[in-house]
């Protein structure tokens, strides 16, 4: 079975940095890409990062690029994403998501097949 | 990047209505969107990936329709258990993800 469990959220103030986790298990971590989530209180679903399951493809949203860094540690089955210089705004439940495909024809598809229960980030002074 | 455009954003309907929501990209993204549900309190659930293919183990009520910039996800019978919020994502592997705004279906 296909588990992910997020950790590292806490309340920081506003410029503050923290570090969130995603350990994996149940597949071959190293062969997905694996990304991060976010929902802010009362909001709607937005992405936020993303690393191919080589950690040589790594993709942000412009909201945290430049303050954001996401890695991963086959070797361990984790996903870290480094936060840098907290917003108020950055306050959120992030979660972390499986990236399956599929192949068909000349196209390949993609999607989240799988997610983690989220950690809480508050960014507050 | 590219918007998504949910609509409704809030509906209400009884057990047994057939409910459609509809998603519309800012441009063309092929058949590159999926569906997720999420209720308050869990992990968003994958429905329906590459605009029509329903994830295994997802009950055959929901489908998914369209390609290019509209696309519609249909529950052919509303049950108690599927009063969520529903999201369109695009994942077109050469643009940044985004998801829609979001369709909250309520209990009438």
């Amino acid at each position: 079975e296909v588990q992910l469990l997020e950790s590292g959220g806490d309340l920081v103030q506003p410029g503050g940095s923290l570090r969130l986790s995603c350990a994996a298990s149940g597949f071959t971590f190293s062969t997905y890409a694996i990304n991060w989530v976010r929902q802010a209180p009362g909001k709607g679903l937005e992405w936020v990062a993303g690393i191919s399951g080589s950690g040589g493809d790594i993709y942000y949203a412009e909201s945290v690029k430049g303050r954001f860094t996401i890695s991963r540690d086959n070797s361990k089955n984790t996903v870290h994403v480094q936060m840098n210089s907290l917003r108020v705004e950055d306050t959120a439940k992030y979660y972390c998501a499986k990236r399956g495909h599929y192949c068909g024809g000349a196209s390949c598809y993609y999607y989240f097949d799988s997610w983690g229960q989220g950690t809480l980030v508050t960014v507050s002074s | 990047d590219i918007q998504l455009t949910q609509s409704p954003s809030f509906l209400s309907a009884s057990v047994g209505d057939r409910v459609t929501i509809t998603c519309r990209a800012s441009q063309d993204i092929s058949f590159y969107l999926a569906w997720y549900q999420h209720k308050p309190g869990r992990a968003p659930k994958l429905l329906i990936y590459a605009a029509s293919t329903l994830q295994s183990g997802v009950p055959s009520r929901f489908s998914g329709s369209g390609s290019g910039t509209e696309f519609t996800l249909t529950i052919s019978s509303l049950q108690a258990e599927d009063f969520a919020t529903y999201y369109c994502q695009q994942l077109n592997p050469y643009l940044q993800l985004t998801f829609g705004g979001g369709t909250e279906v309520e209990i009438k």
